[in-house]
């Protein structure tokens, strides 16, 4: 089944304690990318990713890291996590094609909700 | 003038209506949209995409107005199942960052 795995689901961590949530999908796709999800703001993207090596900021960067060694696997790192980073926390992957219509249709993680203290 | 905005709701019909909901948009390089639908605390997942004029599938239809930078989600005979928060996404804003709209809260009542 084509999908988007992310690990943990849920989480509650104390300030400070570094925390990797990872993702990984099955479909081959080149782009990959985080978002946090908190009520009244909606989604906002934190990194995303266009292939192997090859990594940007998002709207919200500050406090996390991404790395991008595998295509399928896309890691967000928290190295000092804060309570501003509770949130509800989506991966979401793409292919890319380069055609007049442009970007393309995201397939979601079930999402993690990190609760940090 | 935000990226992309959407009327948040939220919006309470009864089943059978018909409701619409709009997504207004700033960057007019935009060639794709999307709209999304998501439940309570679940992951959004793809209702329609809109690369012309407008697209229909079945009691859905969205309809993109290029000169006036909006597009429309418009639901006929609402059901209880749409109930759900629509978020509205154009494609290729500046670059590949994604920006979503803060989405539209639908309740269908019985």
């Amino acid at each position: 089944e084509a999908q988007v795995t992310q690990n943990p689901r849920y989480l509650i961590t104390v300030t400070g304690k570094k925390l990797t949530v990872t993702c990984s999908q099955n479909m081959n796709h080149e782009y990959m990318s985080w978002y946090r999800q908190d009520p009244g703001l909606g989604l906002r993207q934190i990194y995303y990713s266009m292939n192997v090596e090859v990594t940007d900021k998002g709207d919200v960067p500050e406090g996390y890291k991404v790395s991008r060694k595998e295509k399928r696997n896309f890691p967000l790192i928290l190295e000092s996590p804060s309570p501003n980073q509770t949130s509800l926390y989506f991966c979401a992957s793409s292919l890319i094609r380069a055609t007049p219509s442009g970007a393309n249709v995201l397939t979601f993680g079930a999402g993690s909700r990190l609760t940090v203290l | 003038r935000k990226e992309v905005e959407q009327d948040p709701g939220p919006f309470n019909v009864p089943e059978g209506a018909t409701v619409a909901f709009n997504c207004t948009y700033s960057n007019s390089a935009s060639q794709s949209f999307f709209w999304y639908r998501q439940d309570c605390r679940k992951e959004p997942k793809l209702l329609m995409s809109v690369y012309s004029s407008g697209n229909e599938d079945g009691r859905f239809t969205a309809q993109l107005n290029r000169a006036s930078q909006y597009i429309s989600l418009l639901i006929r005979d609402s059901k209880l199942s749409d109930s759900a928060t629509y978020l509205c996404v154009p494609g290729n804003t500046g670059g590949f960052k994604t920006i979503f709209g803060a989405g539209t809260r639908l309740f269908v009542k019985a």
